[in-house]
């Protein structure tokens, strides 16, 4: 069945380190890729997505690439801060139709020390 | 707007016990989900609705029922509660045909079967 694998599961980095989380998926025919930030006790929130079409995409300090042809795709998190510390999930779509449906990596655990 | 809204936040059930826990959204999106989280598992998808009228499986469907009420409404339904089912219940919409096409997400409700 479908599967996201996920990398790696925590990481720890000096503030304004850089930051790279690493997805890998199994359906070829997915093609929305989103990641989301968790904060303790509270739901995922989106912070950034990236379309089979685009091979990047940026957003201030955080970055999305994807490698359709490896089906391989990174969080970037260039100058971290303390508050960029939570657990991210990537996700890909899968299933026929216009469902949205999504299937998650298991998560990474960064944090960021002052 | 107050985006996804999920009751109750917190719940205690003994094994056997049924319960449902609410959902709701103000953001006139067509496709609802709910999701469990557990620890080190991700987000696993147990139904989904992709419209109003529409309900269809996900991937750890066993021991749950769903109910559409309508288009802002979205209820997840334990029977006869057990053990297993001790986990985090996330809800979530979408337009996935839609800028931006990713879910947003509630709060959560944690649930605890003992």
């Amino acid at each position: 069945g479908e599967n996201v694998e996920q990398h790696p599961s925590t990481l720890s980095v000096q503030e304004g380190d850089s930051a790279v989380i690493k997805c890998t998926y199994s359906d070829s025919a997915s093609n929305y890729f989103p990641w989301y930030k968790q904060e303790l006790g509270k739901g995922p929130q989106l912070i950034i997505d990236i379309r089979s079409n685009v091979g990047e995409k940026k957003d201030q300090r955080i970055a999305v690439t994807l490698n359709k042809t490896a089906k391989h795709f990174s969080l970037h998190i260039t100058e971290t801060q303390p508050e960029d510390s939570a657990v991210y999930f990537c996700a890909a779509s899968y299933g026929s139709g216009n469902t949205g449906k999504l299937i998650f990596g298991q998560g990474t655990t960064l944090q960021v020390k002052p | 707007n107050a985006g996804v809204t999920q009751t109750p936040k917190f719940q205690v059930l003994k094994t056997g016990q049924s319960m449902t826990l609410q959902c709701a959204q103000d953001m006139n999106h067509n496709s609802m989900y709910w999701y469990r989280q557990d620890p080190g598992m991700g987000l696993r998808l147990i139904y989904y609705s992709a419209s109003e009228g529409t309900t269809d499986k996900g991937e750890v469907p066993n021991g749950y029922n769903v109910s559409r009420l309508n288009k802002r409404e979205f209820s997840l339904r334990l029977e006869s509660a057990a053990p297993s089912q001790t986990s985090v219940y996330f809800c979530a919409s979408s337009e996935p045909a839609g800028p931006p096409p990713g879910q947003f997400f509630g709060p959560g409700t944690r649930l605890t079967v003992l």
